[in-house]
């Protein structure tokens, strides 16, 4: 079975601090991603990962940044987290083979509260 | 990708079979349907995906029709731990490209009685 991890289910920073989301998978997968999650939004894609030191911008990437040094684990990072950034994080992977399906596999999420 | 509409909310007796409906009347003939679930405060969790033909796992089976314009995912035997968001979602392969995240919309509260 496919598993993805993220280092904390529940996580309580203040307003600029600096924040470490991990994500560690266990499928040699080459996609990575990180999304948050808020009610009403949906799912909104933060930062991509198609390999390792390689990094896409996703939708809503300000205010974040993403470190990838090694192809199982993917970082996010809050540089000076901010009230707007309380949410749930979401990490997820996938093969990346052209033309096959892209099933992500998730983890079990991150709560972030920014007091 | 595709849009897809389904049932806001359903609810199910414990132990009888659960089938959620997904209509995706846009589809693209090389767009797999996929099937996703969210229990509460957890991450989604992969069910199933298909493109034509029916299709059988361990957790669920997915029937799509001829036309390929709607689906149905089917818990053969659905308990409490069940009840929880399911998304329908329509996408193309993998095309070698950039960022591709995917996009849920509201799905369906499948909520199981017991």
């Amino acid at each position: 079975d496919v598993k993805v991890t993220q280092s904390s289910r529940y996580l309580v920073k203040r307003t600029g601090e600096k924040v470490f989301l991990e994500c560690v998978q266990d499928m040699d997968h080459e996609n990575m991603f990180w999304y948050r999650q808020d009610p009403g939004l949906g799912l909104r894609l933060i930062y991509f990962s198609y390999d390792v030191k390689m990094k896409e911008k996703g939708d809503i990437p300000e205010g974040y940044s993403v470190s990838r040094e090694k192809k199982e684990r993917f970082s996010l990072i809050l540089e000076s987290a901010s009230t707007n950034q309380t949410s749930m994080y979401l990490c997820a992977s996938s093969w990346r083979q052209p033309t096959s399906t892209d099933t992500q596999y998730f983890g079990p999420g991150t709560r972030l509260t920014v007091l | 990708d595709a849009k897809t509409t389904q049932p806001t909310s359903m609810d199910c007796a414990e132990g009888r079979a659960a089938n959620l409906p997904c209509n995706h009347s846009t589809i693209s003939g090389n767009e797999y349907v996929y099937w996703y679930r969210q229990i509460h405060s957890q991450g989604p969790q992969y069910i199933i995906h298909g493109l034509k033909n029916n299709e059988t796992n361990e957790m669920a089976s997915l029937i799509i029709t001829e036309d390929r314009k709607s689906s149905t995912l089917i818990l053969p035997h659905a308990t409490l731990r069940d009840t929880a968001v399911y998304y329908c979602i329509v996408r193309a392969p993998y095309s070698g490209g950039g960022a591709d995240g995917l996009t849920f919309g509201k799905g369906t509260h499948l909520i199981i009685q017991p």
